[in-house]
Formats: C-alpha cells, sequence, structure tokens
C-alpha cells in the first residue's frame, strides 16, 4: 500500500488565495521529504527539500515567500502556495525516502488549479 | 551533480514486442539509479532501482535494467509489452541515499494492439 499520503488530490481555487497541500509519510518518520512540480507532458521539477525542524531548502528560482513549506513534525510536510495565480497551476507532488535512504516514494500528487 | 538523459520521448511498440527505453546518466560520486511510472494524474511508482549491488535489477511487472558503468548507461527492458504498460516513464539518478532525485525529461510508452 501507499507509504506516503497526499491530500488533497485536486483542488480548485481562485486567484488570490492560499492553498495548503499535507504530505504525510504513513508508517516510517520522514526527516527529509521533497517537493516537486509538475507541468503537463514535462519532467518533475525539485523545488524544495522540507527538512524537520528547520527550514526548507529551495532550489534556484522557487520563490520561498509564495511556497511556504512547514515540516513541523518527523510524518508531516506541508506546502502552502500563498497568493495563488493562474501560472501557479500544476501538479505538485511529494516525495520521502524510505527509512534505509532508497527508494524515494511519492506521494499521488496534488492537481491545483487556480481560476 | 548529477543528471540524467532518456532518449526519445516517444517510444512505440506493439503488444508482445520486446520495450527498450534509454537512459544515461552522469554523475561525480557512484550514483543511485531509478525507474519510475506514471499513470495520468497520479504519482509515481517505483519500478526498479540499482544502489550499487547486482548490475543486473529485476523489478514489478517484468521489467529490469542493468546497470553500466563504463556506458554510463542504465536502460529499461521487458521481454513482451503488454496494453498496460503504456504510461510515462521515468529515469532518475541521486548521488546515494537521503539525496535528492534527479529526473530526466521522461518517455511516453505507446502499445499498440
Amino acid at each position: 500500500g501507499a507509504v506516503v499520503s497526499q491530500h488533497p488530490s485536486w483542488v480548485i481555487c481562485k486567484s488570490g488565495t492560499s492553498v495548503k497541500i499535507e504530505c504525510r509519510s504513513l508508517d516510517f518518520q520522514a526527516t527529509t521529504m521533497f517537493w516537486y512540480r509538475q507541468f503537463p507532458k514535462q519532467s518533475l521539477m525539485l523545488m524544495a527539500t522540507s527538512n524537520e525542524g528547520s527550514k526548507a531548502t529551495y532550489e534556484q528560482g522557487v520563490e520561498k515567500d509564495k511556497f511556504l513549506i512547514n515540516h513541523a513534525s518527523l510524518t508531516l510536510s506541508t506546502l502552502t502556495v500563498t497568493s495563488a495565480h493562474p501560472e501557479d497551476s500544476s501538479f505538485y507532488i511529494c516525495s520521502a525516502w524510505d527509512r534505509g535512504g532508497s527508494p524515494l516514494h511519492f506521494g499521488n500528487g496534488t492537481r491545483l488549479t487556480v481560476t | 551533480a548529477q543528471s540524467v538523459t532518456q532518449l526519445g520521448s516517444h517510444v512505440s511498440v506493439s503488444e508482445g514486442a520486446l520495450v527498450l527505453l534509454r537512459c544515461n546518466y552522469s554523475s561525480s560520486v557512484p550514483p543511485y539509479l531509478f525507474w519510475y511510472v506514471q499513470y495520468p494524474n497520479q504519482g509515481l511508482q517505483l519500478l526498479l532501482k540499482y544502489t550499487s549491488a547486482a548490475t543486473l535489477v529485476k523489478g514489478i511487472n517484468g521489467f529490469e535494467a542493468e546497470f553500466k558503468k563504463s556506458e554510463t548507461s542504465f536502460h529499461l527492458t521487458k521481454p513482451s509489452a503488454h496494453m498496460s504498460d503504456a504510461a510515462e516513464y521515468f529515469c532518475a539518478v541521486s548521488g546515494g541515499g537521503f539525496q535528492k532525485l534527479v529526473f530526466g525529461t521522461g518517455t511516453r510508452l505507446l502499445v499498440s494492439p
């Protein structure tokens, strides 16, 4: 069964509002989680590395004030898209390493549509 | 730094034919290599992984891949394609356990009856 749970699976919001996406590791503790973004028919681009108890590490070009990441516990990381705009519409996927460091487990993704 | 190159954005095969999806990697350290499959509007499912053990890796659904250091390749194969294999396939590399994964651009596998 799934070892990483992501919620919601899809969300529609109005421009200017904020949306929170949750990522949970179900049967293991994950000190590190990763957030990816995927545009239609494209590959996954790493947005940030979420570290439990400390600040996230963002990839170059990713706005940290727009994509807020909180990793408050060993089983939960959240991504908040603040003041969403239509260009933020995308498929967001979280992931976490298995206990032994391999493999990387993925959530089922969240389809965000900003109208 | 790590990177992967997947040759061919689309690969078409007939049902029952051999599947070959190509992946070449670049890594400054001994790599961990992965193949994932993605169905529409879903997350990624691990097919198989190489983490410095046996060079021929067998995965789920009849897929396998061979790590060839001399060719810096990790091609994915399946002897006989099934209609249900039609999906997007991603090759990925990391610099070891707990390191971030870098993905290739993906290859869409099309299977015709």
